[in-house]
């Protein structure tokens, strides 16, 4: 249904702090999972991905940890810098389905 | 260079008029989809196409019509039906084989005027 009116959490960190932005997916099956970052006013960018036969994956800078026990998905942005601010998407997708996408999370960094 | 291109990037609308949103890509990907974003909020699909001449309604088709002519186009037409069209619209496009994500385009900002 509508989703108006609902805005996405924010995450405030400090500049070269870590980060950790969580996502909660919602089918079991699901077995390929990927994080994106969209800048204000721009298209979403693909940042890492994770297959469901992962429990990690490290790209620069960046760790997405899967646990699919509990359906819970994870990104670790390390010494987060002000160019991380942007809004951040996990995404779902089982077999050749279309990709189911997440709220999204607001990140903001302080110096 | 490969890429997925929605123009324009700014589109202002009368009240009542139709308006047509464009996107191409040349990454040869067989499927496409157009995303709805209000500001603050997450994305939600209006319409898809997993192969030429074929596509389905998303979340929200109501007030919107698409067509799928050729691999590389999916444009996309936001109608007098549609009451509050207000928002930035995103194109994307993907490969089946392998299953992978979705390249975005830079979006189009639709303002109501």
């Amino acid at each position: 249904g509508e989703s108006v009116g609902l805005h996405l959490p924010t995450l405030s960190v400090q500049e070269g702090d870590n980060s950790i932005i969580n996502c909660a997916y919602s089918n079991s099956a699901s077995d390929y999972f990927i994080w994106y970052k969209q800048e204000s006013g721009k298209g979403p960018q693909f940042i890492i991905d994770i297959r469901s036969n992962m429990d990690k994956r490290q790209g620069q800078r960046v760790t997405v940890l899967l646990n699919k026990t509990v359906k819970h998905l994870s990104l670790q942005i390390a010494a987060t810098q002000p160019g991380d601010s942007a809004v951040y998407f996990c995404a779902e997708k089982k077999g050749w389905g279309k990709l189911q996408f997440g709220a999204g999370t607001q990140v903001v960094v302080t110096p | 260079d490969g890429g997925i291109t929605q123009s324009p990037k700014y589109l202002f609308r009368k009240e009542g008029q139709n308006v047509t949103l464009s996107c191409e890509q040349n990454l040869n990907h067989d499927a496409m989809y157009w995303y709805r974003q209000d500001p603050g909020q997450g994305l939600r699909l209006i319409y898809y196409s997993q192969i030429v001449n074929d596509f389905q309604k998303g979340d929200i088709a109501e007030g919107y019509s698409v067509s799928r002519e050729k691999k590389e186009s999916f444009p996309l037409t936001v109608t007098s039906a549609q009451k509050n069209p207000t928002a930035f619209y995103l194109c994307a496009s993907s490969a089946d084989r392998p299953p992978i994500g979705y390249t975005f385009g830079s979006g189009t900002r639709l303002t109501v005027v």
